[in-house]
């Protein structure tokens, strides 16, 4: 079955960086657009990044773009999430999300790994 | 694209039904035709899954008290007879145009 274990997740000083990374298994990764998304502590869910299967194209949530980068190896089966730039406000869990087969939705979600953002 | 969840708690009682409302700013029909909004459930201490997609297919082994429905702005997830490990949190989301975006979410819980 589908399978996502994010890893990478720490505390961080605002400025910083962090690079997160999701070993996927259970399907053909490199058939499939992934996704990264977050939940702040006791708060909503927010949609971060998407990545097609092949690499080749990326977009980016409003409040991320310029200082995330999404990219994938599919030689791995591994997404990441290169963050700059850090803010208090990107503390958050982030997952790595599967598009369900035929695109557009988010299908299945990894456990997650948190970010903190402090001082 | 701002989705608007009502309300944003609901408790219910066990077998009763439960029904929730998700309102987008605008129409959610994409160029192609299709409409992409979703369902997600998030039980406690849960990552998310999916519940339902195009706006009223059951996603795999989602049990048929689910349901979905509405179209262009105005859409309804509705439980027919909420069961205990119904409890959560539920967000619609949209993906026909980026960003892709949440509702706030709406807390079941049971009276």
């Amino acid at each position: 079955q589908v399978q996502l274990v994010e890893s990478g997740g720490g505390v961080v000083q605002p400025g910083g960086s962090l690079r997160l990374s999701c070993t996927a298994s259970g399907f053909n990764f490199n058939t499939f657009t992934m996704h990264w998304a977050r939940q702040a502590p006791g708060k909503g869910l927010e949609w971060v990044a998407i990545i097609l299967n092949d690499g080749t194209s990326k977009s980016y949530g409003d409040s991320v773009e310029g200082r995330f980068t999404i990219s994938r190896d599919n030689s791995k089966n591994t997404l990441s999430l290169q963050m700059n730039s850090l803010r208090v406000e990107d503390t958050a869990v982030y997952y790595c999300v599967k598009e369900v087969s035929g695109g557009w939705f988010m299908e299945s979600w990894g456990l997650g790994t948190l970010v903190t953002v402090s001082s | 694209i701002v989705l608007t969840q009502t309300p944003l708690s609901s408790p219910v009682t066990l077998g009763q039904p439960a029904s929730i409302s998700c309102r987008s700013s605008q129409s959610l029909v994409h160029s192609n035709g299709n409409t992409y909004l979703s369902w997600l459930q998030q039980r406690p201490g849960q990552p998310p899954s999916l519940l339902i997609y195009k706006i009223s297919t059951r996603f795999s082994g989602v049990p048929d008290r689910f349901s979905g429905s509405g179209a262009g702005t105005d859409f309804t997830l509705q439980i027919s007879r909420v069961e205990p490990e119904d409890v959560g949190v539920y967000y619609c989301m949209q993906s026909t145009q980026f960003p892709w975006t949440f509702g706030q979410g709406t807390k079941v819980e049971i009276k």
